[in-house]
């Protein structure tokens, strides 16, 4: 079974762009989340949809990210405009059952210049 | 707001030895605890969970929680070298059941 599969692994940007990120879950999972990862915050909860509805929207993140679920296999994270600090790895997860195993995918690799 | 800590921050421990990692939460009523494993340039892998008072055996894996302490730790013997990784614990909370992540621990096994 394919895992969770995330384009592009590596992203460059200039500050004031935009990027998206994409996600492809689990087949048949229910639940898709968008993290942040970095050395001092660790994991940030960016979104989290259930059955393609928004569950979580990751307060602070509201004003630049937004993740779209556009099928129940596909799901998008939108950064506008960038800046240094979004420098991060962007990781994508689903699950089978709300409270379930998480599976992740291997992240898209983030930097603002 | 809920936090969960781990420590220590890195161990080292000789191959064939038991490693131990721990992690505190700050609230009794948090449901499942996971521990997941993460190789670098790789996203995190679950290990084991754990919902009730006691252990939990998998394999070289054991889980103990304890949550009149809020503690849980995780044990795991023969250590091996593909074992060397950074552990996170999560906490889920909530209706949602979403996950209050660790700041991890990174375990280095040395041949």
């Amino acid at each position: 079974d394919a895992g969770v599969t995330q384009t592009p692994r590596h992203e460059v940007a200039e500050k004031g762009q935009t990027i998206i990120l994409k996600c492809e879950p689990v087949s048949g999972h229910n639940d898709l989340f968008w993290y942040r990862q970095t050395k001092i915050q660790g994991l940030e909860l960016l979104s989290y949809f259930r059955s393609k509805s928004l569950m979580e929207d990751g307060g602070a993140f509201k004003d630049r990210f937004k993740a779209e679920m556009l099928n129940s296999s596909f799901s998008t994270l939108k950064i506008q405009p960038t800046e240094p600090k979004d420098s991060a790895v962007y990781l994508c997860a689903s699950s089978l059952a709300t409270g379930g195993q998480l599976y992740f995918g291997e992240g898209s690799k983030l930097t603002v210049l | 707001q809920e936090k969960v800590q781990q420590s220590p921050e890195s161990l080292i421990v000789p191959e064939g030895a038991m490693s131990s990692l721990n992690c505190t939460f700050s609230n009794s009523a948090s449901q499942s605890i996971w521990w997941y494993q993460q190789h670098p340039g790789k996203g995190p892998e679950a290990l084991i969970s754990i919902f009730s008072n006691g252990n939990k055996k998998e394999g070289r894996l054991t889980v103990y929680l304890n949550r009149a302490s809020l503690h849980v730790s995780l044990h795991i013997r023969d250590s091996q070298p593909s074992d060397s990784a950074v552990y996170l614990c999560a906490v889920s909370r909530g209706s949602n059941y979403q996950l209050i992540w660790g700041s991890g621990t990174k375990l280095i096994i040395k041949p």
